[in-house]
């Protein structure tokens, strides 16, 4: 079965400081990985996909995430953070069902805390 | 109305009542999921819609029952809960096709507070 690891709870970084959060996933085949925010109280908003090719994606926001299959892992960074960016992260990794829908398997989440 | 949307965004229920939440997706999706979002816990997966028939049950109990009338409309009806069910309830949709795994887009949620 698929799992997914973040091991990072809370980070704080000052604003227009880089951020990376960290993402591990252990699956048999290639994966398809997503990263998702939340806001308090909101749902979650997709910030960017990796299913093939360049192992290097780039998201809404500003975000980019790269694809280490080597060290099975999708580190979300952004160069520069915005207090607005304070936000809960969620790392996931997806597989298809049988009789169609796909199944998403998500990490416990990295809480965000932006210093101004 | 755009994207997913979900009501209501709060319920307060005592533990006989019976309630149902409501998710529609605006976005031309033929699967549709409900998720469960506890405290210090990860989201977990209750329920999987494709083309209306119903595909995955998390062994989710029987107080929870899922509808799902078309691929626009999911509904989750509620009954005999109890006070460890409150939590974030998110309903979710993609584009499903052969050979291919598409991104979930979700609903801002219903918060469920059962006293």
């Amino acid at each position: 079965a698929q799992s997914v690891t973040q091991p990072d709870i809370h980070i704080t970084v000052s604003e227009g400081a880089s951020l990376e959060l960290r993402c591990n996933y252990s699956y048999g085949a290639t994966p398809y990985l997503f990263w998702y925010v939340q806001s308090p109280g909101q749902g979650l908003q997709l910030l960017l996909k990796y299913f093939s090719g360049d192992t290097l994606v780039q998201g809404i926001k500003g975000f980019e995430a790269e694809f280490k299959r080597s060290q099975s892992s999708f580190n979300l960074r952004k160069p520069s953070v915005h207090w607005s960016d304070a936000a809960e992260y969620f790392c996931a990794v997806g597989v298809g069902l049988t009789g169609g829908g796909n199944k998403l398997t998500f990490g416990t989440g990295t809480q965000l805390k932006v210093e101004l | 109305e755009t994207g997913v949307t979900q009501t209501p965004r709060h319920l307060v229920m005592g533990m006989t009542n019976k309630k149902s939440l409501k998710c529609e997706q605006h976005l031309g999706h033929n699967a549709m999921y409900w998720y469960k979002q506890s405290a210090k816990k990860p989201l977990e997966l209750m329920f999987v819609y494709s083309l209306e028939e119903r595909v995955e049950n998390n062994s989710v109990p029987s107080r929870f029952s899922p509808e799902c009338p078309n691929s626009s409309h999911l509904f989750l009806h509620l009954h005999t809960l109890q006070p460890e069910d409150s939590a974030l309830y998110l309903c979710a949709s993609s584009q499903e096709a052969s050979g291919g795994l598409f991104a979930q887009y979700f609903g801002p949620g219903t918060r469920l507070t059962v006293t």
